[in-house]
């Protein structure tokens, strides 16, 4: 069965700090897998898309790394702000059936 | 350029009411998606459109209807609203297929009491 599990549920974590947040799939055969933030309220918005062969990639403070071989990922994030407070969100792409798998979320709040 | 606009934001409803939920986008998209976000869930994909006159079901298409007005306007329908209908409902688009990347509105609220 395609499946996002990710981990922590929920982080918290002082302004300035640095975290890893992890995404383990079981997602075959696999297309792509993006990071995405979703703010309080609104809707989520796409931080990172890696496929198969990219094995890190960098967006600002943002830096996603995939292992294809183990099914994993993973999201740091750099010197944290206030504002890095919201729910990230792993998607994986299921090559055939033109399909999305959504993982429940990691719920982050950064304290001051 | 808007995105992708959902109306209402919020919508309070009783058991066995009906209602639409609207979604356009602006970005000359050619698919559209609604999915629903539950607590503790993954987004879940309801329909999908993936061009101008076609629909398509998701994962979770029971008690939902979808009409493509046309290729910027994709809407939602509950003919007859139940409790566990209650979720936050999020439109999406992306250029071509689901492959791609997914631009999400804002979502709608909808609690059915």
């Amino acid at each position: 069965k395609n499946q996002v599990e990710q981990s922590p549920q929920s982080l918290i974590i002082l302004e300035g700090k640095n975290c890893t947040l992890q995404c383990n799939y079981t997602v075959s055969p696999f297309s792509n897998l993006r990071w995405y933030k979703q703010d309080t309220g609104r809707g989520p918005v796409s931080l990172t898309i890696m496929t198969f062969s990219e094995n890190t990639k960098s967006n600002g403070r943002y830096t996603a790394t995939l292992d294809a071989d183990t099914k994993q990922s993973s999201l740091h994030i750099t010197a944290s702000q206030l504002s890095d407070s919201a729910s990230y969100i792993c998607v994986v792409s299921v090559t055939y059936g033109n399909k999305l798998v959504f993982g429940a979320g990691t719920i982050l709040r950064v304290k001051s | 350029n808007a995105g992708v606009t959902q109306t209402p934001k919020f919508q309070v409803l009783k058991t066995g009411q009906s209602m639409t939920l609207q979604c356009a986008q602006d970005m000359n998209h050619n698919s559209m998606y609604w999915y629903r976000q539950d607590p503790g869930m993954g987004l879940r994909l309801i329909y999908y459109s993936a061009s101008e006159g076609t629909t398509d079901k998701g994962e979770v298409p029971n008690g939902y209807n979808v009409s493509r007005l046309n290729k910027r306007e994709f809407s939602l329908r509950l003919e007859s609203a139940a409790p566990s209908q209650t979720s936050v409902y999020f439109c999406a688009s992306s250029p071509r297929d689901r492959a791609r990347e997914q631009y999400f509105g804002p979502g709608t609220r909808l609690t059915v009491t």
